[in-house]
């Protein structure tokens, strides 16, 4: 069974600095999908970031990049020059590619305070 | 605009009653399922449907039900055999991007018990 860790519940930020956020997990397969989703104070769930795992270039989309190391099964997300915005819980998830469920599996979350 | 709708933002529910929460998706998708999410934690899957007329348990399917007849529509019923029931309820619909397969959530409804 597949399993996602967050091992930090709380993290905090200065404005404009740089920020990352760790999460690990667990599987026997090769082939899947890492995401980290971002849920604000409204509670809606947005997509961040995908990472195919048999891609070996780190996703990136505009402030946000990842960390992906396929061996030692890491996957951290960083937010550069931090936004009163980017405070939210955020998410760790993993995906198999070849489910037939398309089944995500969730981290417990690590809360983001950005502070002006 | 394309999107996941899900009503009502608010659901209160009383002792021994079934209560149903909507989820509507303009996306053309497939797959669409529904999480649990209980205070500080992740979501946890409750039921599944990959293709209109089916739908599978997921890991707390136990006082759930669905029901899956028209592609844009899954709909989630919360029975009186669900004992704890107050939580956050999203619901997601997963389809192909930029080579990728990703689910995309809907705003979700928080049910309590009055």
């Amino acid at each position: 069974a597949q399993t996602v860790t967050q091992s930090q519940p709380e993290m905090s930020v200065q404005e404009a600095e740089t920020v990352t956020l760790s999460c690990t997990y667990d599987t026997s397969e090769s082939n899947y999908y890492l995401f980290w989703y971002k849920q604000p104070p409204s509670r809606q769930m947005i997509l961040v970031i995908r990472q195919e795992a048999y891609k070996q270039q780190n996703a990136t989309e505009n402030r946000f990049s990842v960390n992906f190391q396929k061996a030692a099964k890491s996957f951290s997300l960083k937010i550069s020059d931090s936004q009163l915005g980017d405070t939210a819980m955020y998410f760790c998830a993993f995906m198999l590619r070849s489910s037939n469920t398309g089944k995500l599996i969730f981290g417990q979350g690590t809360t983001l305070q950005v502070k002006p | 605009d394309g999107g996941i709708t899900q009503s009502p933002k608010y659901l209160f529910r009383k002792e021994g009653q079934n209560v149903t929460l909507s989820c509507e998706q303009n996306l053309n998708h497939d797959a669409m399922y529904w999480y649990r999410q209980d205070p500080g934690q992740g979501l946890r899957l409750i039921y599944y449907s990959q293709i209109v007329n089916d739908f599978q348990k997921g890991d707390i399917a136990e006082g759930y039900s669905v029901s899956r007849e028209k592609k844009e529509s899954f709909p989630l019923t919360v029975t009186s055999a669900q004992k704890n029931p107050t939580a956050f309820y999203l619901c997601a619909s997963s389809g192909w991007q930029g080579g990728g397969e990703t689910q995309y959530f809907g705003p979700g409804t928080r049910l309590l018990v009055l």
